[in-house]
């Protein structure tokens, strides 16, 4: 069974440029999660997909956004990127509802210049 | 308010010696309690779940984990570290129904030859 698959593994942008992130998850999931993790600063929850519609947001910008697509591939965007968008960024997918355990994609790391 | 808290950010432990990570948590629901791992550069992995049942979970890799409700903690155990142990240990907790999944800021475990 394939596992949670992310790309591009690494995206390098300059500020002000906008960056696509894409998860495919595990077959069978309906859920997926999106996670910030900057140096020092740990897993920072960032958007909840489950069944096509947005279910939980984090405490971050507008300027991050994203959507489930009806095969439950999901899109991250970002907008109007800043240097302290540096970052890895993680996808992961779950049976869907928070009772679930999530499998962890390896990650896209985000570098801005 | 709902939370986790890892109160240790970093742990040192000499290879053999034993290994016990704090984990403790605020949840207005029944939790789900997960503890997961992260390798340098990698994405997290399920290192063991505690739904119901028995309080003490046996989970991958020679980890265990006990649930104690009456102090709200899921600590996680290892009677032996290894040197390929060293990583960042999270804690995370969910809650059937509900669209909120809370992971704890992790602990970073160095190991010493």
């Amino acid at each position: 069974e394939a596992g949670v698959t992310q790309s591009p593994t690494h995206l390098i942008k300059t500020r002000g440029q906008q960056a696509t992130l894409r998860c495919s998850p595990i077959s069978g999931h309906t859920s997926v999660y999106w996670y910030q993790q900057a140096l020092g600063l740990g897993l920072q929850f960032l958007l909840w997909y489950d069944e096509g519609e947005e279910r939980n947001r984090g405490n971050f910008p507008p300027r991050f956004s994203g959507r489930q697509f009806p095969n439950y591939s999901s899109e991250l965007n970002v907008n109007a990127l800043e240097l302290e968008d540096s970052a890895l960024y993680l996808c992961a997918s779950s049976l869907g509802n928070s009772n679930q355990p999530q499998h962890f994609g390896d990650g896209t790391r985000l570098s801005i210049l | 308010a709902q939370s986790v808290t890892q109160p240790d950010i970093h742990i040192t432990v000499s290879e053999g010696a034993s290994l016990e990570l704090r984990c403790n948590y605020s949840y207005g629901a029944t939790p789900y309690l997960f503890w997961y791992v992260q390798s340098p550069g990698q994405g997290l992995q399920l290192l063991l779940k505690y739904f119901s049942g028995d309080t003490l979970v046996q989970g991958i890799k020679g980890f265990e984990a006990e649930f104690k409700r009456s102090q709200s903690s899921f600590n996680l155990r290892k009677p032996s570290v290894h040197w390929s142990d060293a990583a960042e240990y999270f804690c995370a907790v969910g809650g059937s129904g509900t669209y909120k999944y809370i992971f704890g800021t992790g602990t970073r475990l160095k190991v010493l030859a």
